[in-house]
């Protein structure tokens, strides 16, 4: 059971708008930035939002994330065949004296 | 461009140890903190362990704590994760993860490719 929680799965059609939920506790994400990594089938995580709703360069603006409290969640827009991939939100634990991962929600576009 | 390659992957037996080293390029090595973090065949990726810039500041999680241990060589621009009483359940992709600062509190910008590490008897 991961530290956080997120659906284990979602889909969408093409050019739809899809949110996947994160949910911590004040240890983590209440006291702390949260960050989601994408990772696309047999590559290595790549940084997709990082302090909650920035987005590196080189990232789409159809990514969007926010957080509220205790949870946080991140939203992709205009939803494409490439964005099927896995989603992972991180934070610091100050509980763990480490970093939490969620356990991953597989995102498939129909 | 920043590159992380990781190597000293492998089969072995429970109980036994292994040495994993990171080699980094294209970045201000000792500016950074490192970590290694790994993914299980099939699951989701779980923080193993991370160090500060100069190696002031480091944290396990309580899978590994005890039996891994994380360095660096600033010299060499390596990370290292030595793994001792290895367990079946160590099985896993280990990749190398960059940090965005010096410190092990803020997040991985970067990661390797990742090496694997088999436990099986």
């Amino acid at each position: 059971q991961s530290v956080l929680i997120q659906p284990p799965s979602v889909s969408g059609t093409p050019g739809q708008r899809v949110t996947i939920s994160c949910s911590g506790s004040n240890s983590n994400i209440g006291s702390y930035h949260l960050y989601w990594y994408q990772q696309l089938p047999g590559t290595a995580p790549k940084l997709l939002i990082y302090r909650n709703d920035q987005r590196p360069s080189g990232v789409p603006d159809r990514f969007s994330g926010s957080k509220s409290g205790t949870s946080a969640s991140l939203a992709i827009s205009g939803l494409r065949s490439e964005d099927e991939a896995d989603y992972y939100c991180a934070a610091w634990d100050d509980s763990l004296s480490g970093w939490v991962f969620g356990g991953g929600t597989k995102l498939t576009v129909l | 461009e920043v590159q992380l390659v990781e190597s000293g992957g492998g089969l072995v037996q429970p109980g036994r140890s292994l040495r994993l080293s990171c080699a980094a390029s294209g970045f201000t090595f000792d500016d950074y903190a490192m970590h290694w973090v790994r993914q299980a065949p099939g699951k989701g990726l779980e923080w193993v362990s991370g160090i500060s810039w100069q190696s002031a500041s480091i944290g396990y999680a309580d899978s590994v704590k005890g039996r891994f241990t994380i360095s660096r060589d600033n010299a060499k621009n390596s990370l290292y994760l030595q793994m001792n009483d290895l367990r079946v359940e160590d099985t896993a992709l280990y990749h190398c993860a960059k940090a965005r600062t010096a410190t092990i509190r803020d997040l991985f910008d970067y990661w390797g490719q990742g090496t694997l590490v088999t436990v099986s008897s």
